[in-house]
């Protein structure tokens, strides 16, 4: 069975501040899809990065991070220089090789504090 | 944006009731998803289908049922609602991770289904 692991319900950070948010994940796929989604406090959710397991190669948009590690199964998020607009919960979730039975981590609030 | 939309919005209804939440989308993705995000549990899939006609069960599928007559419409029925299915309900979009399209999944606004 899939699983996905976000170990810290809840991270304060002050602004401006670098903040990781943990993803451990399990499944018996050699091939399976890895997604980060943010939900803000208006409720939505939006997609923020894709990974599928052939690609370990790290991410950077901006100031989001991502580094993706097989051989740990995590793939781990990294907010640089946090700002307000950045409080909300997030999301680690995996998919199977079809890219059909999702299953999403538990989320990590994370608050920034001005 | 995805065009996806989700009806109701907001729903009350009491025990014992049959309630029937529909997605619509205008995109045209072939696999289409209901979720319900309680407190706590982050997002747990229901439903999913794979094509018209063709669904399978998530990890919280007791209670439900669902119908995809159409491409772009998914229907989520609780035969009989109770307190338990109290709930914010997603629907997402997405395509095959072998079409070389993207394959992420896109998300409606959600349901916020209450029932009394």
């Amino acid at each position: 069975a899939q699983k996905v692991t976000q170990a810290q319900t809840e991270i304060s950070v002050v602004e401006k501040e670098d903040v990781t948010l943990d993803c451990v994940y399990e499944t018996r796929d050699t091939t399976y899809y890895l997604f980060w989604y943010k939900q803000p406090p208006s409720g939505e959710l939006v997609f923020l990065i894709r990974r599928n397991s052939f690609d370990e190669q790290n991410e950077i948009s901006g100031r989001y991070s991502w580094n993706f590690q097989k051989s740990t199964s995590s793939f781990n998020f990294t907010i640089t220089a946090s700002q307000v607009v950045d409080s909300a919960v997030y999301f680690c979730a995996l998919a199977d090789l079809y890219g059909q039975n999702f299953v999403f981590g538990p989320g990590t609030r994370l608050s920034v504090l001005p | 944006d995805a065009g996806i939309t989700q009806s109701p919005r907001h729903k009350v209804t009491e025990t014992g009731t049959p309630v029937t939440l529909r997605c619509h989308q205008t995109e045209n993705h072939r696999y289409m998803y209901w979720y319900r995000q309680d407190p706590g549990h982050g997002l747990r899939l229901i439903h999913y289908s794979y094509g018209v006609k063709d669904t399978d069960k998530g990890e919280v599928s007791d209670g439900y049922s669902v119908s995809r007559s159409k491409t772009e419409d998914f229907l989520l029925t609780l035969e009989s609602a109770t307190s338990s299915q109290t709930s914010v309900y997603f629907c997402a979009i997405s395509h095959p991770p072998t079409t070389g399209l993207s394959y992420e999944q896109y998300f409606g606004p959600g349901t916020r289904l209450t029932v009394t």
